[in-house]
């Protein structure tokens, strides 16, 4: 069992729909970090939380530490959000991280 | 906004060859970061560098690679004698818990 998991796998949506892509994790952490792959192949960070809730934009994410789950909240999605979205964990070691397998999303017009 | 600079974007070598992976990590950064890559696949975590010392590494990260921090600013990623499942696109990060990645090298090993 792999010890970050995301669902969905892959997602398609229409344009201005509500998306929510869940991480679950089955180890201690200190963070969980959500990241933004894009079609090239760039990596950008979105959130680090290691409690509560956060917002930027049109992206907020959660993470509930006792149930070992984190979601990532896309509101009014828009084409450009087209990319992979992975979630990665830090290990209570702070430097060991673990991936997730990421979620292609695709945003259609 | 400050970013990590890696070089070269693409490196192609021969299987066998030694390839060094630069990078500039943000300078006032103090935790630097190596993962890979293979295509289609997750991304994963090679080793961490803290204090001029490996601070944790993967079981991915054996012999044949090396870190090193030669002067302030540059973070290298050193393969040694590279395999054909070396071929991957290696990403450098720079800070602490939320790093800065860098744009990735894609490195093809023939």
């Amino acid at each position: 069992k792999n010890e970050v998991e995301q669902s969905p796998q892959n997602l398609t949506a229409q344009e201005g729909e509500f998306i929510t892509i869940n991480c679950s994790y089955s180890v201690g952490i200190s963070a969980l970090h959500w990241l933004q792959q894009h079609p090239g192949g760039g990596i950008v960070s979105l959130f680090m939380l290691s409690s509560g809730k956060k917002k930027h934009g049109r992206l907020i994410a959660t993470i509930n530490i006792q149930e070992k789950h984190s979601s990532l909240h896309i509101t009014a999605s828009h084409p450009r959000d087209s990319a992979v979205y992975i979630c990665a964990v830090f290990k209570t070691s702070y430097d060991k991280v673990i991936f997730g397998p990421g979620t292609s999303l695709s945003v259609i017009p | 906004e400050p970013e990590v600079t890696q070089t070269p974007s693409h490196q192609v070598t021969q299987m066998g060859q030694e390839v060094i992976l630069r990078c500039v990590p943000i300078s006032n950064h103090l935790y630097f970061y190596w993962y890979r890559q293979i295509l289609g696949q997750k991304v994963e975590f090679l080793v961490s560098f803290y204090n001029n010392e490996i601070s944790e590494k993967s079981e991915i990260f054996d012999d044949q690679f090396s870190v090193e921090r030669p002067d302030g600013s540059n973070f290298t990623l050193k393969i040694r004698s590279t395999k054909l499942e070396d071929s991957a696109m290696y990403f450098c990060a720079s800070g602490g818990q939320g790093p800065t990645f860098g744009s990735g090298t894609q490195l093809s090993v023939l």
